[in-house]
């Protein structure tokens, strides 16, 4: 299974800053990577697909960035209704697997 | 607009079967563009891919949980079920099931998810 590693899992953040989230993949994926919001009872939403893309809808104070083993999430300026806990899923290889999740938590 | 739902017990004994089924609407579970997939998540945790399953029946399960799961399809109700047998107190989870694009390629158009049911493994 390719292993997918999320850094940091917490982090303390106030509204206007930007945010970084980290996703290292075990082996490669190619750009085979989405990023993903879930707030506090609801299913996840996805933000960003093909390591890059924005999905339709989504803010563009969302970016992704990498390939390969490397992956980043950006907020440029965090919003209060993005608060919640974010994860990445490599779909390049079987099983798909999911990084252990980012909560992104208010200052 | 295509819609998930998931439907199934919210209890389950230890070492019983749980089932839980998906209803599409909206669109056709046929139609041959899309996988059909279950997803969990313990609560308080991550989230864990299950499988999938093609219109035509074809299935792929996480090695993990291959031993126990089956993934079916009914076209004729534009359904998918999850069956999950030998379940323990770990089998508690929020069950997700979700449409993802056929051969999880292109995600341009996005991924549809289920609101989730809990399921809970206690005697």
């Amino acid at each position: 299974d390719i292993q997918m590693t999320q850094s940091p899992s917490s982090l303390s953040a106030s509204v206007g800053d930007r945010v970084t989230i980290t996703c290292r993949a075990s082996q490669g994926v190619r750009n085979d990577l989405g990023w993903y919001q879930q707030k506090p009872g609801k299913a996840p939403k996805g933000l960003i697909y093909a390591a890059s893309s924005l999905q339709s809808g989504v803010p563009s104070r969302f970016s992704g960035s990498g390939s390969g083993t490397e992956f980043t999430l950006t907020i440029s300026s965090l919003q209060p209704e993005d608060f919640a806990t974010y994860y990445c899923l490599q779909h390049n290889s079987y099983p798909l697997t999911f990084g252990q999740g980012t909560k992104v938590e208010i200052k | 607009q295509v819609q998930l739902q998931e439907s199934g017990p919210g209890l389950v004994k230890p070492s019983q079967t749980l089932s839980l089924t998906c209803t599409v609407s909206g669109g056709s579970i046929s139609s041959g563009d899309h996988y059909w997939t279950w997803i969990r998540q313990p609560p308080g945790k991550g989230l864990e891919w299950i499988g999938y399953v093609y219109y035509n029946g074809n299935t792929y399960y996480n090695p993990s949980l291959k031993s126990r799961v089956t993934i079916s399809v009914d076209t004729s109700k534009n359904q998918f079920s999850l069956k999950l047998s030998s379940v323990t107190a770990a089998d508690t989870a929020v069950y997700y099931c979700a449409r993802d694009p056929y051969g999880y390629g292109d995600y341009s158009r996005g991924q549809i998810w289920g609101q989730g049911t809990l399921v809970t493994v206690s005697s």
